[in-house]
């Protein structure tokens, strides 16, 4: 049982560049999201997904895009890479709503990070 | 928004002691998670709780809702123990959603043999 698995775990870009970070989870789970990791800040939320074929934009969208066409995979684009999004991004996930206060529902399963860095 | 304030932000100990790390939130809650980020970066889900304490092992989480307040307690710690410990709260309010995660910033916790 993989869990969430994250391809690749390691980019580096120049600026201008396009990519696609891919995350996999193998646990039937209906909420994705994906996670920028930043020194001295604590984890921000990017987009998210509460569903196949649902996106939703989360504390810090700009810059990327995400789609949600298989329950399994999520997927996390930038169009344009800035040095800004120099960064380590987490994609996590759970079968139901993490604010729900149910252990069943809202546990987080991460990946291992993808460490993409901008130049 | 939610603030999430933990402490301390760095902590070294000696391998046996006993750990505390300490969360603070702003605004009443629903749900509360302690997360382990390891050296290698990989995070992983310790408790999620909304009220009282749970066990794991070694590993202890309580939580004062009046307060506003939760303590992760690591007993007996060993040098594996060493990783940046995140707490992560949703405001009662928020009407849930996926999007109703405040992260702290971690607390990074070394025990040295």
């Amino acid at each position: 049982n993989a869990g969430v698995t994250q391809t690749p775990k390691f980019r580096v870009l120049k600026t201008g560049q396009s990519m696609t970070l891919l995350c996999a989870q193998d646990m039937n789970h209906e909420y994705m999201y994906w996670y920028r990791q930043d020194p001295g800040m604590g984890l921000r939320l990017i987009h998210y997904s509460v569903g196949e074929g649902t996106t939703a934009k989360g504390e810090v969208p700009d810059g990327y895009n995400v789609s949600r066409l298989k329950k399994q995979n999520f997927l996390l684009g930038l169009e344009s890479a800035a040095p800004s999004q120099t960064s380590v991004y987490f994609c996590a996930s759970s079968y139901s709503d993490p604010t729900s206060g149910l252990k069943e529902a809202g546990e987080l399963f991460f990946g291992e990070g993808s460490r993409l860095t901008v130049l | 928004k939610n603030e999430v304030e933990q402490s301390p932000q760095n902590l070294t100990a000696q391998e046996g002691e006993f750990i505390t790390i300490n969360c603070s939130y702003s605004v009443g809650i629903s749900a509360l998670h302690w997360l382990q980020q390891h050296p290698g970066g990989g995070i992983v889900s310790l408790f999620m709780l909304s009220s009282g304490k749970k066990k794991h092992g070694r590993l202890i989480a309580t939580i004062n809702i009046q307060e506003k307040h939760s303590s992760l307690h690591i007993t007996a710690s060993h040098p594996r123990d060493s990783a940046v410990y995140i707490c992560a709260v949703t405001a009662a309010y928020s009407g849930g959603g996926a999007d109703g995660l405040t992260f702290g910033k971690g607390t990074h916790l070394i025990i040295q043999p």
